[in-house]
C-alpha cells in the first residue's frame, strides 16, 4: 500500500497567489481529513470528508480556504489569495470507517507551504 | 473546549532507559485517545489507540494507559533506543463529534 500521497512536498509562493494542495487517500478509505500544523497552534483539523462529502468545515480559517473531493481518490485544498500567515505544514489523512470506528488515521508526509 | 497538555515539551535521555511521557486533558468526555509519533519532515504515525472503556494498550515496548476520570494518559517506553527519537503527540477524540484534539507533543531525543 502506497499510503496517503500528498503533493507538492514543498511550495513557496508570493502573497496573493493561489495555492492548491493535493491529496490521494489510501484506496478504500472513506474518510479524508485536512490538517494544518504550526509551531504556535500545533495540529488543527481544517475539514473532513466522508464518502467525498464535506462533513465539518468549521476549522477552515477563512473564506480564502476551500476544499473539494471530486472522487474517492483525490482531494484538493485551495487557498486564494494566499497570505504569509498561511505558512504552515498541511497534512492530509485518511481512515476506514471514521473515528467512531476506532480505526486509526493514516497521514501523508505533508506539504510545507511558505508564503512570502 | 478540550485542552490537551503534554509534559515535558522536550526530553533527552540515554539509550536503554525506561521513560514516561505525560498527557493531560481538560474534558473527560472522550471516545478514545491515540498516541502518535511524528518524525522530522514526516506525517504522523498512530502508535496506540485506547478506547474510553479501556485502561491500557500495549504494543511491543510501548504501553499507553488512560485514566479518563482524571483526564490523564501516559505513554511508557521501555528500553529506549536511538530510533525512538521523535515527537510524540497525544490526541483524545471527543464523544460529541468526530474531532481529534492534538497536544503539542513531547520532543524525545535518545542519546546513543
Amino acid at each position: 500500500d502506497a499510503g496517503v500521497i500528498q503533493s507538492p512536498r514543498h511550495e513557496v509562493t508570493e502573497m496573493g497567489q493561489e495555492v492548491t494542495l493535493r491529496c490521494k487517500p489510501i484506496s478504500g478509505h472513506d474518510y479524508l481529513f485536512w490538517y494544518r500544523q504550526t509551531m504556535m497552534r500545533g495540529l488543527e483539523l481544517l475539514i473532513y470528508f466522508n464518502n467525498n462529502v464535506p462533513i465539518d468545515d468549521s476549522g477552515m480559517p477563512e473564506d480564502r480556504f476551500s476544499a473539494k473531493m471530486p472522487n474517492a481518490s483525490f482531494s484538493t485544498l485551495k487557498i486564494q489569495p494566499s497570505e504569509p500567515r498561511d505558512s504552515a505544514v498541511y497534512f492530509c489523512a485518511s481512515s476506514l470507517g471514521g473515528v467512531f470506528s476506532n480505526q486509526p488515521q493514516h497521514f501523508g508526509d505533508g506539504t510545507r507551504l511558505s508564503i512570502l | 473546549k478540550q485542552e490537551v497538555t503534554q509534559i515535558p515539551a522536550a526530553l533527552s535521555v540515554p539509550e536503554g532507559e525506561n521513560l514516561v511521557l505525560n498527557c493531560s486533558f481538560t474534558d473527560s468526555a472522550i471516545y478514545n485517545l491515540q498516541w502518535f509519533r511524528q518524525d522530522p519532515g514526516k506525517g504522523l504515525t498512530s502508535l496506540l489507540l485506547i478506547q474510553s472503556s479501556q485502561r491500557e494498550q500495549t504494543s511491543g515496548r510501548l504501553n499507553a494507559s488512560l485514566d479518563k476520570s482524571s483526564g490523564r494518559s501516559t505513554l511508557y517506553i521501555a528500553a529506549s533506543q536511538p530510533g525512538d527519537s521523535a515527537t510524540y503527540l497525544c490526541a483524545p477524540m471527543m464523544n460529541r463529534d468526530d474531532k481529534i484534539i492534538f497536544g503539542k507533543g513531547t520532543r524525545l531525543h535518545i542519546l546513543p
